[in-house]
Parts: C-alpha cells; sequence; structure tokens
C-alpha cells in the first residue's frame, strides 16, 4: 500500500482483557517495528522484525506483550491482560532498508479503563 | 533507550522567526540521521535525512547540519509557521538496522 496502516486508529477496553492491534507495512518493506509512546513522551522501542530472522524482543515490557509477523508482511501485537499503565500509543513503522528512514502509521491510540 | 523523561523540552519562537532544534547523538559510528515531525494525533512523519559524509544538506525551509566531532546535529526551521508546531525527533542509524531516537523536541509557533 502507499503507507503503513494500523487498526484500530483507538481502542477502549477494560482492564484485565486481551487486545489485538494490526499493523499492514509497506508491501516490499523487510523490517517492521512496534513503538509505545506514552502521554507527552518520546518512543519506547518494542520489538523489532527484519525479514525472516527471529524478531528482536528485547524492548517488550512484560511478558503479556507478544507479537508476531505472518508471511514477511502484517503484524499482530497481543496485550494480554491489559493494565492501566498500557494505556499508551502504538506506533508501527517500516522499512525498505538501512539506507532509508522509518515510515510510521498513525497509531493504534489504546485506553484501559 | 528511546524515552527520556515525563516533560519534552520546548522551544517556543514567533511566528517567520527562524527556529533552532539541537540534538546530542550518541554513537560515533553512526552513518546515517534523520529528523522527524510529529504532530497531534499523528505518527511521526520523515523531513529530512543527511549521511555521514555530509555537514549540511538543506530542504524546502528546513536545513540539517551535522557536526561529527561534537556529535551534534540541528535542525533549522526558516520563517517558522503555526504549520509548524509539532514534536521534533532526530535519530541516528548505526551498525544495525535499527534507529535510535532522541527524546522529542515541542516546537511552539506564537502567531
Amino acid at each position: 500500500g502507499a503507507g503503513v496502516s494500523q487498526s484500530p486508529s483507538n481502542k477502549v477496553t477494560e482492564k484485565g482483557k486481551d487486545v489485538e492491534l494490526r499493523c499492514d507495512p509497506i508491501s516490499g518493506h523487510t523490517a517492521l517495528y512496534w513503538y509505545r509512546q506514552s502521554l507527552g513522551q518520546g518512543l519506547e522501542f518494542l520489538i523489532y522484525f527484519q525479514g525472516n530472522s527471529a524478531p528482536d524482543k528485547s524492548g517488550l515490557p512484560s511478558d503479556r506483550f507478544s507479537a508476531e509477523r505472518t508471511g514477511g508482511s502484517v503484524s499482530t501485537l497481543t496485550i494480554q491482560r491489559t493494565q492501566q499503565e498500557d494505556s499508551a500509543v502504538y506506533l508501527c513503522a517500516s522499512r525498505e532498508d538501512r539506507d532509508y528512514g522509518y515510515t510510521f502509521g498513525s497509531g493504534t491510540r489504546l485506553t484501559v479503563v | 533507550g528511546e524515552s527520556v523523561g515525563l516533560h519534552l523540552p520546548t522551544l517556543s519562537v514567533q511566528e517567520g522567526d527562524n527556529s533552532i532544534i539541537n540534538c546530542a547523538y550518541s554513537n560515533s559510528a553512526s552513518d546515517y540521521f534523520i529528523w522527524y515531525k510529529q504532530e497531534s494525533g499523528k505518527g511521526p512523519q520523515f523531513i529530512i535525512d543527511i549521511r555521514s559524509n555530509m555537514d549540511k544538506r538543506q530542504g524546502q525551509r528546513v536545513t540539517v547540519l551535522l557536526n561529527k566531532t561534537v556529535k551534534h546535529l540541528s535542525l533549522q526551521i526558516a520563517a517558522t509557521q503555526p504549520g509548524d508546531s509539532a514534536v521534533y525527533f532526530c535519530a541516528e542509524n548505526n551498525a544495525g538496522n535499527m534507529l535510535t531516537f532522541g527524546g522529542g523536541t515541542r516546537l511552539m509557533v506564537k502567531p
């Protein structure tokens, strides 16, 4: 597609519920990244996929967080047993290669009530 | 890590003035640098990039300066407009395929 697409754009969930956030990267981009951004703060790295390599999960804050990337394209970030501190904007980005920057999606705003 | 605290530094400028946003990067081996602009409710958007074999690059109303000696990157915005109000992030690419982001600077343009 023309850009990185994320869905849903907004999600309100009750504490303790599981949520799935979706990212459709730009076609042909081999690298895909998830970041989290709390209100008024910077970008917190979560996880990185590169081609068929094992993902870099070093940024995931707890074992409640997981992500997968199917067929080298679409990625899903899953948060289990959501907590109020999980409330943030979750941003996905993709990249063609290291000679270029990331292209970000518009994010999913998650609110845990 | 990329997150650096609760409050972003803020630069407040008058409409029509020039803005300079600064960034100190961490890795002397970084070979590629990018500035992103993030408006409220949107994802970061690419503004301009520069490679380590250059010290200056110009775009439309924006200029990026790279000083490798002191590991400093700056973004200059000429004739700042209200639409330039946003949070600006610098990013560096070192050995791998990941960018390391600065903490961000909020630019507020006063009419």
